[in-house]
């Protein structure tokens, strides 16, 4: 069964540090990538996707993402973290050939940012 | 409506109660999910409904939850009998037919004591 991993349950950063949180897929074939984020008592939103074409994907406040395809990974990154980007994130992929678009979730990475 | 929206925001109910919980999916969208959010356990599929095909009720865990979809339109997710592991978010959202990108709702925070 397909299952996603992200392996950082819990990051802290300082403000401006660099970030980048692992997500691994267990799937071998055609898949959907997303990134989803929750602030604190907002409803989840999504960050970025990946259907196919260039496998960078930038989204939105500066986040992107890399499909590396031989890794089964779709690791969210950005260069320099704010305060405001203190959110739980969770990885998601479907696999549009099974005929549904169910999502399958990780368990989340909670970020806090330090001031 | 402009969103996805979830009725009612918190319910606490006794155990052995059966709840339900609503769905207003967004107009148009013909896709909708329900996803069971617990500490530390992440964002758990329960069910799916894409326009008038049979519903994927593949994750829903055990024979206590229902679903159902009434007019391609509100969704009722029912909790029979609820015990206090039953406790959690249920997320629900939506997405066109064309493209998966699924909008999720607020959510009704259970209580189950």
């Amino acid at each position: 069964a397909q299952s996603v991993s992200q392996h950082n349950h819990h990051v802290i950063l300082s403000e401006a540090a660099s970030l980048e949180l692992g997500c691994n897929y267990s799937y071998g074939g055609t898949v959907n990538l997303f990134w989803y984020v929750q602030y604190p008592g907002q409803h989840l939103q999504l960050l970025l996707k990946y259907f196919s074409g260039d496998p960078l994907v930038k989204g939105i406040k500066g986040f992107e993402a890399e499909f590396i395809k031989s890794k089964f990974s779709f690791n969210l990154r950005k260069p320099s973290v704010q305060w405001s980007d203190t959110a739980e994130y969770f990885c998601a992929v479907n696999e549009p050939d099974s005929g549904t678009y169910k999502y399958i979730f990780g368990t989340g990475t909670r970020l806090k940012v330090l001031a | 409506g402009a969103g996805v929206s979830q009725s009612p925001s918190n319910k606490v109910t006794e155990k052995g109660k059966d709840v339900e919980l609503r769905c207003d999916p967004i107009s148009g969208h013909t896709a909708l999910y329900w996803y069971r959010q617990s500490l530390g356990q992440g964002l758990e599929f329960l069910i799916y409904f894409q326009g008038n095909s049979a519903p994927d009720k593949s994750g829903l865990p055990s024979d206590r939850f229902s679903a159902e979809r009434t007019g391609g339109s509100v969704s009722t997710l029912t909790i029979q009998r609820t015990q206090q592991e039953d406790s959690a978010v249920y997320l629900c959202a939506s997405s066109s037919g064309q493209g998966p990108e699924a909008f999720f709702g607020q959510g009704t925070r259970l209580t189950v004591v």
